[in-house]
């Protein structure tokens, strides 16, 4: 059974900062993995998404990498701001289901 | 273009009641699923459908029943609700990878 694991579930920065968010993940037989975001009491927003053929993906200031072979993604946002509060949410996705980590609390101060 | 719609927003049962919580979506997307999130459990998946008339199971399926007569609609039914299904239930549809969410319905069961 896939398990998906983030570290760590809670994080507060100040503004400005890099900062990088971890998943792992048991099987690596994947067909992707997106990184979602969930604003308090909205539902999920994707961020990036990453073909289990990549190894990473752009999108402004966020970059996602796969590591496939070791069970591994992680989640780069640079000079954070306080618009990013958040939480993030990693997602391994293979046969119509996806396998959700529990998330990191992402707290950027001004 | 409204996307995923989920109704209602905010429900309190009494154990042992039923109910029907609606999704309905826009997109002509032929998967259709349903998660629970709970707080540091990130969301499971309970049931998804492929298209008219095909629904399976997830990874939480007991105490939920679902149909899928048309390619607008998903609703997942609890037939007699229990305290452990408090939760917040997601509605996702999807085009291959490209998936969209509903803003979610927080269900309390006392």
């Amino acid at each position: 059974k896939q398990e998906v694991t983030q570290i760590p579930a809670a994080l507060s920065v100040p503004e400005g900062e890099n900062l990088v968010l971890n998943c792992s993940f048991t099987d690596s037989a994947i067909y992707n993995l997106q990184w979602f975001r969930q604003d308090p009491g909205k539902g999920l927003t994707s961020l990036l998404l990453i073909q289990s053929s990549q190894r990473e993906q752009t999108s402004g200031r966020l970059n996602a990498s796969l590591d496939k072979s070791s069970g591994r993604s992680t989640l780069y946002i640079a000079a954070s701001q306080p618009g990013d509060s958040a939480t993030y949410l990693c997602a391994v996705y293979n046969f119509n289901k996806f396998y959700f980590g529990s998330g990191t609390k992402l707290n950027v101060k001004p | 273009n409204a996307g995923v719609t989920q109704t209602p927003k905010f429900q309190v049962l009494k154990t042992g009641q039923s109910m029907t919580l609606q999704c309905a979506q826009d997109m002509n997307h032929e998967y259709m699923s349903w998660y629970r999130q709970d707080p540091g459990m990130g969301l499971r998946l309970i049931h998804y459908s492929v298209g008219a008339g095909i629904t399976d199971q997830g990874e939480v399926p007991n105490g939920y029943n679902v149909s899928r007569s048309t390619t607008e609609d998903f609703p997942l039914r609890l037939l007699s609700a229990a305290p452990s299904q408090t939760s917040v239930y997601f509605c996702a549809s999807s085009s291959g990878s490209d998936y969209t969410f509903g803003s979610g319905t927080r269900l309390t069961v006392v």
